[in-house]
């Protein structure tokens, strides 16, 4: 069965640092991965997926983040944090494929935190 | 284009009526996943529907909970006699009809549910 850690519940950062929110995935097969950001009382936006290819991936608000199959990570960074990006950070693994049914499983969740 | 829409927004039931969630996918979507969060917790998986179909119900409760979607018209997620443990958000996804690698799932706005 597929799994999803995010270690951490909640992280603070001052506005201008850089960010970086952990994700670990359990899964026997080449996982696709996403994160999503949830802003209060809101609905889940996508910021980025991986399903192949290059292993870091681009998304959109200037997040990225890099899939390492050797550490089973699928870390989210961003090099300088807004005030705007406070939110929940879900990471998620997917297993799709034509035909087969393509549920997500979630971590935790991280909140983050932006200080002034 | 229209996101996905779901309503109501919130919802307060008291112990022991039902509850009716609709969801209506994002045009030419012919895909929906429902899931629910938990306060402070992350998204679950609870049912993959396509029209008429229930694909993949194994995240769903064994009694009370029934999903539908049909021919036409929106997702229907119902909980009879509900407990205040059903309290949460109700989130519905869509997807496209061809299930490619890497599809994403676009999100509603979720149904909150509270349960008195």
């Amino acid at each position: 069965a597929q799994s999803v850690t995010q270690p951490d519940i909640h992280i603070t950062v001052s506005e201008g640092a850089s960010l970086e929110l952990r994700c670990n995935y359990s899964y026997g097969a080449t996982p696709y991965l996403f994160w999503y950001v949830q802003s209060p009382g809101q609905g889940l936006q996508l910021l980025l997926k991986y399903f192949s290819g290059d292993t870091l991936v681009q998304g959109i608000k200037g997040f990225e983040a890099e899939f390492k199959r050797s550490q089973s990570s699928f870390n989210l960074r961003k090099p300088s944090v807004h005030w705007s990006d406070a939110a929940e950070y879900f990471c998620a693994v997917g297993a799709s494929g034509t035909g087969t049914a393509s549920k997500l499983t979630f971590g935790t969740g991280t909140r983050l935190q932006v200080t002034l | 284009n229209a996101g996905v829409m779901q309503n109501p927004r919130h919802l307060v039931r008291r112990r022991g009526q039902e509850a009716r969630l609709r969801c209506s996918p994002m045009k030419g979507h012919s895909h929906v996943y429902w899931y629910r969060q938990l306060p402070e917790e992350g998204l679950k998986f609870m049912v993959y529907l396509q029209k008429e179909n229930i694909i993949d119900e194994s995240g769903m409760p064994k009694e009370r909970f029934s999903a539908e979607f049909p021919k036409e018209g929106p997702s229907i997620l119902r909980i009879q006699q509900v407990v205040r443990g059903d309290s949460a958000a109700y989130f519905c996804a869509s997807s496209p009809p061809l299930r490619r690698v890497g599809d994403e799932q676009f999100f509603g706005p979720g149904t909150r549910l509270t349960v008195l």
